[in-house]
């Protein structure tokens, strides 16, 4: 099983700065790795997938990178509705896993 | 618009078995590869197992001895089965679709499914 981990668990950021949020996998791969944004109440929401391919309507201000165990969302000019939790996944094979999240607040 | 809805009892004793079932509707359940995944509170997602259209099915290893996931394409419904629950089975539970590239765009609003002892 791949062991995805999140850091930091959680990163306190002022509006309008931008906010970098890593994933590490125990093994190494590239490409098929997704990033979710889950609000209070709320099922996640498909950010990015292939590691860096936007999902349809997610703003250019979110942006995926890396490969081999080290993984990146980056999101630019935070706005007051990106402040939520983000979660990242990979299914490169059985069982997919997901990290344990990174809480995003406001400074 | 494809939507997906859970339905099934939000209390099981311990020792009995979730049954859960997710309706889809907006498109057809064929070529589709339909999961559960849950998230006890305050906590992260676990992908529990998933089922295509043709009744091939994926588990979780953590979970496999006790699931079964079934699909009914005449009802456009899949089915959660976990057996001998425990409190640690109380989450928030999910279904969600994806193609072949097992990422999910589509998720239900979750059900809270809680063990009573």
């Amino acid at each position: 099983e791949i062991v995805m981990t999140q850091s930091p668990a959680t990163l306190s950021v002022s509006p309008g700065e931008s906010a970098t949020l890593s994933c590490r996998a125990s093994q190494s791969f590239t490409y098929y790795l997704a990033w979710y944004q889950q609000k209070p109440g709320q099922a996640p929401r498909l950010l990015i997938y292939g590691t860096s391919t936007r999902a349809t309507g997610i703003p250019a201000r979110f942006s995926g990178s890396g490969s081999g165990t080290e993984f990146t969302l980056t999101i630019s000019g935070l706005q007051s509705e990106d402040f939520a939790t983000y979660y990242c996944q990979h299914y490169i094979n059985w069982p997919l896993t997901f990290g344990q999240g990174t809480k995003l607040e406001i400074k | 618009q494809v939507q997906l809805q859970e339905s099934g009892p939000g209390l099981v004793k311990s020792s009995e078995t979730l049954s859960l079932t997710c309706t889809v509707s907006g498109d057809s359940l064929i070529n589709y590869y339909w999961s559960w995944i849950r998230q006890p509170a305050g906590q992260g997602l676990e992908w529990i197992g998933r089922v295509h259209s043709n009744g091939d099915t994926k588990y979780n290893p953590s979970l496999k001895s006790r699931v079964t996931i079934s699909i009914d394409t005449s009802k456009n419904q899949f089915s959660l089965k976990l057996r001998s629950v425990t409190a640690a089975d109380t989450a928030v539970y999910y279904c969600a679709r994806s193609s072949a590239s097992y990422y999910f765009l589509y998720w239900s609003q979750g059900t809270l499914v809680t063990v009573s002892s």
